[in-house]
């Protein structure tokens, strides 16, 4: 089945250890987004790529980088994870008004 | 940023009951409203994306409702079951954010058995 994966589902970080999340697609859509979802909050779209053209929000901290090397995979870097860092990550696609969610990465941050 | 809101937050009803649950968003240059299922360990997945003022839409028990001149759809869960419990979460996009979505915190339902 076409999806979206994210690896890995939970993820354990120490305070200022740099941690990378992935995200894989099988969809071919050209457009990826990463969300951030703190605990009973809203997620949140920290940036998302239109091709290899990066967007990012005017609110995504510094601390908070991402890569795509391909169309079919994305990457969010955290360079110096704090504890407010801690939050589910949720990587999307999308090619026209639909996105496509996959299941999220964990991260805690000790 | 575009505020999205959802009410209530979390809801508990027995297994049968109806239900229904509101998102309000600005409704100045709408462009979409989307409302997503997302269970828990599982993808957000999508249940209906809504556009037009005035449309309704349907998929088995459940059914959404958009009015965009005030801002606010409805999504209705007819003979609620336990398998409906999930956190439902709405997302409004405005024309000028080519596919940028705000999402609302989510109303979690729980239905009893």
């Amino acid at each position: 089945d076409a999806m979206v994966i994210q690896n890995p589902r939970y993820q354990v970080t120490q305070f200022g250890k740099p941690v990378t999340l992935s995200c894989s697609q099988t969809l071919n859509h050209n457009v990826m987004y990463w969300y951030q979802q703190k605990s009973s909050q809203a997620p949140k779209l920290l940036f998302h790529y239109y091709d290899k053209d990066f967007n990012n929000e005017a609110d995504t901290p510094d601390n908070f980088q991402s890569r795509r090397p391909n169309t079919s995979f994305c990457f969010l870097d955290i360079r110096s994870p704090g504890l407010g860092d801690a939050a589910m990550y949720l990587c999307a696609t999308s090619r026209e008004n639909e996105q496509f969610f996959g299941p999220g990465t964990r991260l805690t941050v000790l | 940023i575009l505020n999205v809101e959802q009410s209530p937050q979390s809801l508990h009803v027995q297994e049968g009951d109806s239900t229904n649950f509101t998102c309000s968003f600005p409704s100045s240059n709408f462009y979409a409203l989307h409302w997503y299922r997302w269970e828990t360990a599982k993808s957000p997945e999508a249940l209906f994306v809504m556009t037009l003022n005035g449309d309704e839409k349907k998929k088995g028990r459940i059914s959404a409702t958009l009015n965009t001149k005030e801002g606010y759809s409805y999504l209705y869960i007819k003979g609620s079951q336990p398998e409906d419990s999930a956190t439902y979460l709405c997302a409004s996009g405005r024309g000028s954010t080519l596919g940028r979505l705000y999402f609302g915190r989510g109303t979690q339902l729980t239905v009893w058995p």
